[in-house]
């Protein structure tokens, strides 16, 4: 079982909805990352927060906001998305910052934008 | 060209067989390097890091030859449950991640 746990794990909502996905992991990593994962590629990264401080922002559209609360759980606000956005978002936590250590992924939240 | 490119896939291959996975990069300041076994509609799970040393576990040897810019993966004997996608990940000392397309591969009995 993984031990970074995703919230929920299937969503579906409109254009003109506002929703969040949440993450939450208890192991005390101080880096936490958002993948965007679309079928047959492979997880893009999105934002990483490394000591609950974004660092890292790959050009991601401002209909998706992050957000740390604290060291554990790590938001994705999401807000007139449109039906590419569709995916599987990922957060993934890792000990240190960057990937740069062996990081957890989470099960994932399966997003459809209808 | 792509900052990480893996052999294109699929592998298809028979139970016991020893198969082999290339990964290059191609920013020289890379720093660490992975590699991930995604399932199937599943979230990629750690298979192994690669240390410039190589390293083994099990049935399964990765190296990483900085000359080249590449990574591999070697897996011997294999079992009907290493059926997955392989995804090489290849981390920047600026902090950036970024994943290979991803080599599928198929056991078969």
């Amino acid at each position: 079982d993984t031990e970074v746990t995703q919230t929920p794990k299937h969503l579906v909502m409109g254009m003109t909805n506002k929703k969040s996905l949440k993450c939450e992991q208890h192991m005390g990593h101080r880096a936490m990352y958002w993948y965007k994962q679309k079928a047959k590629k492979p997880p893009e990264l999105m934002f990483v927060y490394s000591y609950e401080k974004l660092s890292i922002n790959e050009s991601v559209p401002s209909r998706f906001s992050p957000e740390c609360p604290n060291s554990s759980l790590l938001n994705l606000h999401l807000h007139a998305l449109q039906p590419e956005d569709s995916a599987l978002y990922l957060c993934a936590s890792s000990q240190q910052g960057h990937l740069n250590t062996e990081a957890f992924f989470g099960q994932g939240t399966r997003l459809t934008v209808v | 060209r792509k900052e990480v490119e893996q052999d294109p896939g699929p592998f298809n291959v028979p139970e016991g067989a020893t198969v082999a996975f290339n990964c290059t990069y191609s920013n020289s300041a890379s720093q660490s390097f992975f590699w991930y076994r995604q399932d199937c509609r599943k979230e990629p799970k750690l298979l192994m890091s690669v240390y410039s040393s190589g390293n083994e576990d099990g049935r399964f040897t990765a190296q990483l030859n900085r000359a080249s810019q590449y990574i591999s993966l070697l897996i011997r004997d294999s079992k009907l449950s290493d059926s997955a996608t392989y995804l090489c990940v290849v981390t920047t000392n600026a902090g950036k991640s970024t994943f290979g397309d991803g080599t599928t591969l198929t056991v078969k009995p």
